[in-house]
């Protein structure tokens, strides 16, 4: 079974830092691209970052573009979100989901929550 | 940058069609993919290149897409349709994923 499980989320001030991880299985999980996407409580689904297979195109929306850090470590199935700088606006549910060929979002996370908040 | 725009809402009447309408600027040139999002849970892929549905999909969900325009269809509508729905493509010129503002099905 294709599963993806986020962890890292919790509450943070702002201008503080935080790591998101996802443990991936059930795929071979080093031949596809991954993304990060979140959601502000009672809003809509906004992109966050994309890493390919081989870590080698990475790409940021405007919003969080020199905060945060997409990587991945494929021999232990996880992608990662670094966070820095955050702001009230990063308070979301972040999801990291699979992408198949045609760049469609495939197999999702359960999310995890993010609160900035002093 | 590139934008989908989304009706806020629609409602059907049980057992009826249902139609979500995805605009962008010569869609009908990209690949589009929908999902239904239920309160509390994960995106869920319904659709995927326009018409194609995963499987696990049931074939009550249909898609098309062509010009300015995609449509997501759903007939035969029964309350566990009741969702919010996406529409998404990728951006080429910039890599970046575009979801729309989603649009909130009511089943009455």
């Amino acid at each position: 079974e294709v599963q993806l499980v986020e962890s890292g989320g919790g509450l943070v001030q702002p201008g503080g830092s935080l790591r998101l991880s996802c443990a991936a299985s059930g795929f071979s999980f080093s031949t596809y691209a991954l993304h990060w996407v979140r959601q502000a409580p009672g809003k809509g689904l906004q992109w966050v970052s994309s890493i390919s297979s081989g870590s080698s195109s990475i790409y940021y929306a405007d919003s969080v573009k020199g905060r945060f850090t997409v990587s991945r470590d494929d021999a232990k199935n996880s992608l990662f979100l670094q966070m820095n700088s955050l702001r009230d606006d990063d308070t979301a549910v972040y999801y990291c989901a699979r992408v198949d060929v045609w760049v469609q979002l495939d197999c999702w996370g359960q999310g995890t929550l993010v609160t900035v908040s002093s | 940058s590139y934008a989908l725009t989304q009706p806020l809402s629609v409602s059907v009447a049980l057992g009826q069609t249902a139609t979500i309408t995805c605009a962008g600027y010569n869609i009908g040139g990209k690949n589009v993919h929908w999902y239904q999002q239920k309160p509390g849970q994960a995106p869920v892929l319904v659709i995927y290149r326009d018409t194609n549905r995963p499987s696990g999909i049931p074939e009550r969900f249909s898609a098309s897409n062509s010009g300015n325009t995609a449509t997501l269809t759903i007939s035969r509508a029964q309350g566990g349709d009741e969702a919010d729905y996406y529409c998404q493509v990728w951006d080429g010129s910039t890599g970046w994923v575009v979801f729309g503002g989603g649009t909130n099905l009511t089943v009455l």
